[in-house]
């Protein structure tokens, strides 16, 4: 059963733009959400976090937004730039004893930003 | 900064043969994983490891072994290549502390392209 939900896999906006990136979760056990970046050939890159006690993180370009009650989050970026254009992973996290946690991740949605 | 290397970057492998595939971070991180991702999958988690010596099953362990003698390396192997194995493998690291946050994210390789004929 799939845990982190991203049901769009792609997405197209215009440069100068906002693109918004969904993503739904079904863990209520989950404190803490991350959203990775990922070029062609290349591994993922922290781009942003919200812990679950908030319901706005905003990093310049980048705001994420959750919804607890919802189960729901979402990137926004504003302006969208052509090197915006890259795969987006939504993630989640929880405590899973023995001291450690694991990142649930989305399947992933292809953002395309056009010039 | 190096960050996570995994080497090699590309592989074919013909059925039955065996590898291993090497991680190793610079950033004395704690923990350390083995992702693969797939077309329209995203990320699963393969095994992982929460300190030297130690290591554990993630959601698709089937067909992989891994092994943490060192802190700053983290191997994962296949025994017996099948084509069901060709897929692109992210190794990633992290702190293990739940109290710093800015450390929360994990830092991930460049990806080893594993294509099993």
């Amino acid at each position: 059963d799939q845990q982190v939900k991203q049901n769009s896999p792609s997405l197209s906006v215009q440069e100068g733009r906002i693109s918004i990136l969904n993503c739904d979760y079904t863990n209520s056990m989950f404190d803490y959400f991350l959203w990775y970046k990922k070029y062609p050939a290349e591994g993922p890159t922290f781009l942003i976090s919200i812990s679950s006690i908030k319901d706005k993180n905003e990093d310049g370009r980048f705001t994420v937004f959750l919804n607890k009650s919802a189960k729901h989050l979402s990137l926004h970026i504003v302006p969208s730039q052509p090197g915006d254009s890259a795969v987006y992973f939504c993630a989640a996290t929880s405590y899973s004893g023995a001291g450690s946690y694991q990142l649930t991740f989305g399947k992933g949605t292809k953002l395309s930003v056009i010039p | 900064n190096a960050g996570v290397t995994q080497t090699p970057k590309f592989r074919v492998l013909k059925t039955g043969q065996s590898m291993t595939l090497l991680c190793a971070q610079d950033m004395n991180h704690e923990y350390m994983y083995w992702y693969r991702q797939d077309p329209g999958m995203g990320l699963r988690l393969i095994h992982y490891s929460v300190g030297e010596g130690t290591t554990a099953k993630g959601e698709v362990p089937d067909g992989y072994n891994v092994s943490r003698l060192k802190k700053q390396n983290f191997l994962l192997g296949l025994e017996s290549a099948a084509p069901s194995q060709t897929s692109v493998y992210f190794c990633a690291s992290s702190y293990g502390l739940r109290d710093i946050p800015s450390n929360y994210g994990y830092t991930f390789g460049s990806g080893t392209r594993l294509t099993v004929v």
